[in-house]
């Protein structure tokens, strides 16, 4: 089955640097790779996704980037502020059956220091 | 805007007891997924339903139990609580048979004695 890892577990950024969070996936038929933030106490939402035709989006701060070929894809956040503190968490998924899974990374817990 | 409900925002139960946490959505989605989260492991998949009475295992269903008798509505059963059991449990849901955008419940802490 699908296994992600996530790296780093913990992250703080001066605010208004870049945050870059990495993620591997083990599964080579895996082809949609979502990003959740999860404020604390709230429940997670999808901020960007990306799937597997594509090796880059953007939107607005945030990007992701993947690399099918390492089976790797991270989270970029540009001119950090303090409203991006929280845990990302990435994910991976097959989209080709009818009982296709999420799998979600460990988290990452990102602080934006003033 | 999608409303994914559980029942419960907090439950305390004694080990041996068996807990019923209750999910329903309001958009008809067909998909809809129960994980744990724990602090360091992120959200662990235990159980999750492509249609309605289908159910599919997820990376951890040991100790779990669920059922989808009616569309909107997806229950996780612990048969028998244990207290590695204790933790938060996030219902979602999403549309369609393919992977696409999970939408999440509010979450169940559940704290095992």
């Amino acid at each position: 089955g699908e296994n992600v890892e996530q790296h780093p577990s913990t992250l703080s950024v001066q605010e208004g640097d870049s945050a870059v969070i990495k993620c591997t996936y083990s599964d080579s038929a895996s082809n949609y790779f979502p990003w959740y933030k999860q404020e604390l106490g709230k429940r997670p939402q999808l901020i960007i996704d990306i799937r597997s035709n594509v090796g880059e989006k953007k939107d607005q701060r945030i990007a992701v980037t993947l690399n099918k070929t390492a089976k790797h894809f991270s989270l970029h956040i540009t001119e950090t502020q303090p409203e991006d503190s929280a845990v990302y968490f990435c994910a991976a998924t097959s989209m080709d059956s009818s009982a296709s899974k999420i799998i979600f990374g460990s988290g990452t817990r990102l602080s934006i220091r003033p | 805007d999608v409303k994914v409900t559980q029942s419960s925002r907090y439950l305390v139960k004694r080990t041996g007891e068996k807990v019923f946490l209750e999910c329903v959505q309001d958009m008809d989605h067909e998909n809809m997924f129960w994980y744990r989260q724990d602090p360091g492991l992120g959200l662990r998949l235990i159980y999750f339903s492509y249609d309605v009475k289908m159910k599919e295992k997820g990376d951890i269903p040991e100790g779990y139990s669920v059922s989808r008798e009616k569309k909107e509505r997806f229950s996780l059963i612990l048969e028998s609580a244990s207290t590695n059991q204790t933790s938060m449990y996030l219902c979602a849901s999403s549309a369609s048979g393919t992977a696409e955008k999970l939408f999440f419940g509010s979450g169940t802490q559940l704290s095992v004695l």
